[in-house]
């Protein structure tokens, strides 16, 4: 069974600092994977999917990468701001419909 | 203009007591999904409709019954509550070609 983790737990960074999120996936028969990013008491907002054939997407300050052979992928946030700080979760698919959620990094960008 | 939006956002009741939870999504996708997320923020997924039709049922008790009357909606019925189910619902939707999640803002259970 797919599991996906999520390294560091928590994070608390000075602003302006660039800083890099990890997730990690046992099986990489993968379809795509997928980040997101929730606000206290809110749903999940998509960040980034990256398609199993592709290495990377990038989002204004946001570049997420996929290394499947390895069963890794990076979430790099560029010039970190305050409006930053959520908890970002990742998610592998192993088919269309399947998905199998990280244990999510919260992020706090201090001021 | 709301893509997946989900009643109520807030729920209180006691236990025994039976409620639903109502999910809707103006994006057109053929797939629609239930989470829960519990106290540590874990996602688990409970089912998975496409196009109506049950696709996904993981190991959930059997009190909770989803129904879809048409793609676009998704609701969750739970009988009996207990303690143990008080926990965030997220609906959400997707399109099997592309795999990208959208979600509702969420359903916060506590059962007393």
């Amino acid at each position: 069974k797919q599991e996906v983790t999520q390294i560091p737990a928590a994070l608390s960074v000075p602003e302006g600092e660039n800083l890099v999120l990890n997730c990690s996936f046992t099986d990489s028969a993968i379809y795509n994977l997928q980040w997101f990013r929730q606000d206290p008491g809110k749903g999940l907002t998509s960040l980034l999917l990256i398609q199993s054939s592709q290495r990377e997407q990038t989002s204004g300050r946001l570049n997420a990468s996929l290394d499947k052979s390895s069963g890794r992928s990076t979430l790099y946030i560029a010039a970190s701001q305050p409006g930053d700080s959520a908890t970002y979760l990742c998610a592998v698919t192993v088919s269309g419909n399947q998905f199998y959620f990280g244990t999510g990094t919260s992020l706090t960008v201090i001021p | 203009d709301t893509a997946v939006s989900q009643t109520p956002k807030y729920l209180v009741t006691q236990m025994g007591n039976d409620k639903s939870i109502k999910c809707e999504q103006n994006l057109g996708h053929d797939t629609m999904y239930w989470y829960k997320q519990d106290s540590k923020k874990f996602l688990k997924i409970m089912f998975s409709y496409n196009n109506k039709e049950l696709i996904i049922n993981e190991t959930v008790p059997n009190r909770f019954s989803p129904k879809s009357p048409d793609k676009a909606h998704l609701n969750l019925h739970i009988n009996s509550l207990e303690l143990g189910d008080s926990a965030v619902y997220f609906c959400a939707s997707g399109q099997g070609s592309t795999g990208e999640l959208f979600f509702g803002e969420g359903s916060r259970l506590t059962v007393l």
